[in-house]
Order: structure tokens, then sequence, then C-alpha cells
């Protein structure tokens, strides 16, 4: 399986933008890459996914490299809810999610 | 609607106990997993049901298992509990998708701590 390799630690002011890294340089062409989030003493939730293009939802924007060996997630506006665990996983055509160590992120007020 | 419900929210085994966790989707969905995350890791997969009548191991399935009751509900049972089991456990649920939008839905978790 195709790993991700994301930075221990992130962290932000409220309102300012954050930028949070994924490498994943062994990438097959049939992986799409997905990102959840976990909140302090919650089930991870749903953040984005995408495959080639640049993706935008209401919660986030994914970013995607051209060689798609690296993506990064990024939160526009980071309020103190968005303090959380991030994974970057890649996903292949299966029903399956594995999940690294992911990105802590602290939202200093 | 509930989305994903786990019952209990808490559990305290002495070694060797059984007990059974209880999950329930109310989102139709086909898919149903079991996790279990141990403080400071991700989560790793132990069992799931890619649809009604079936079940697969996962990633940990060793000391587990599993049972889909019905469309609704999928269970994770500990057959002899050993403290190595100390974990949270969470269930998921997701649609079936021959592509891979397939979000899934996480439940808020049980506590287990083995003694």
């Amino acid at each position: 399986d195709a790993k991700t390799t994301q930075p221990n630690s992130m962290e932000s002011n409220e309102e300012e933008p954050v930028h949070l890294p994924c490498n994943h340089s062994t990438i097959s062409g049939t992986d799409y890459i997905h990102w959840y989030r976990q909140l302090p003493s919650q089930g991870p939730e749903y953040v984005i996914h995408g495959l080639t293009s640049n993706v935008n939802n209401r919660m986030a924007s994914l970013a995607i490299a051209e060689d798609r060996k690296s993506s990064t997630l990024i939160l526009h506006r980071a309020t103190l809810r968005d303090a959380a665990v991030y994974y970057c996983i890649l996903r292949a055509n299966d029903y399956k999610l594995s999940f690294g160590a992911g990105t802590t992120v602290t939202v200093r007020a | 609607n509930a989305g994903v419900t786990q019952t209990p929210k808490f559990q305290v085994l002495k070694t060797g106990q059984s007990m059974t966790l209880q999950c329930a989707q109310d989102m139709n969905h086909n898919s149903m997993y079991w996790y279990r995350q141990d403080p400071g890791m991700g989560l790793r997969l132990i069992y799931y049901s890619a649809s009604e009548g079936t079940t697969d191991k996962g990633e940990v399935p060793n000391g587990y298992n599993v049972s889909r009751l019905n469309k609704r509900e999928f269970s994770l049972r500990l057959e002899s509990a050993a403290p190595s089991q100390t974990s949270v456990y969470f269930c998921a649920s997701s649609e079936i998708s021959a592509g891979v939008r397939n979000e899934q839905f996480f439940g808020p978790g049980t506590r287990l701590t083995v003694l």
C-alpha cells in the first residue's frame, strides 16, 4: 500500500490560513487522496478528497501537485474548532481507510 | 438522523471477560467497519462488512469476532478480553460505490479498558 508522510504537528493563529502538507511519492494512478480530521474525543470526519485536480468545499481546499506526489490541505481561516488531528489517506478502489499518525493542528486564539 | 451510534460509551473489563460492542446506523449504508485506536496512534481496521451478509478481516482481527445482524447493525465481540485490547473502538459506515467517493461516517467511539 502506498504510504503518506505528514508533519507531526503544526500551529496556527486564529483566522489565519493553515497549509497542511502530505507527501505520497509512491502514489499509484488510481489512488485518490482523502483527508479526514479527528476532533478531540470524537470519531474522524471526512474533510475532502481529490484525484488530480484541485478541489474546494465548504470546509477546505485540496491542492494536488502536478505529479501527484504531494498534496496540501488548506484551511482558509482557522478557528478554534479546527484544532484536530488531520489525516492524509490514499484510497484505492476498495472499502478500506488506512490511517497514519496524522498532523496535530493547534490553533492559537 | 442519529448517524452512527455506539453502545456502550465506556466499559471496564477484567482479563478473560467477554463483551459485545454494538453499532447501528440509520443512513441506509451498505458497508460497515470496526476500527480501534490506541493512544497517540491512527485508527486500525479490525473487521469490515462490505454488504449485509458478508464480513472480512481487516488489519488487526485477532481476538475479535463480528456479526452483521442486519443492514443497520454491526457488532464486535471480544470473547476473552486481554489488556492489549484496551483501546477506543470506532464503528463507521459508508455507501457501496464503484468509485472511491465512499465517505465513511464514524460513531463517537467506545472507550474500553481491560484490567
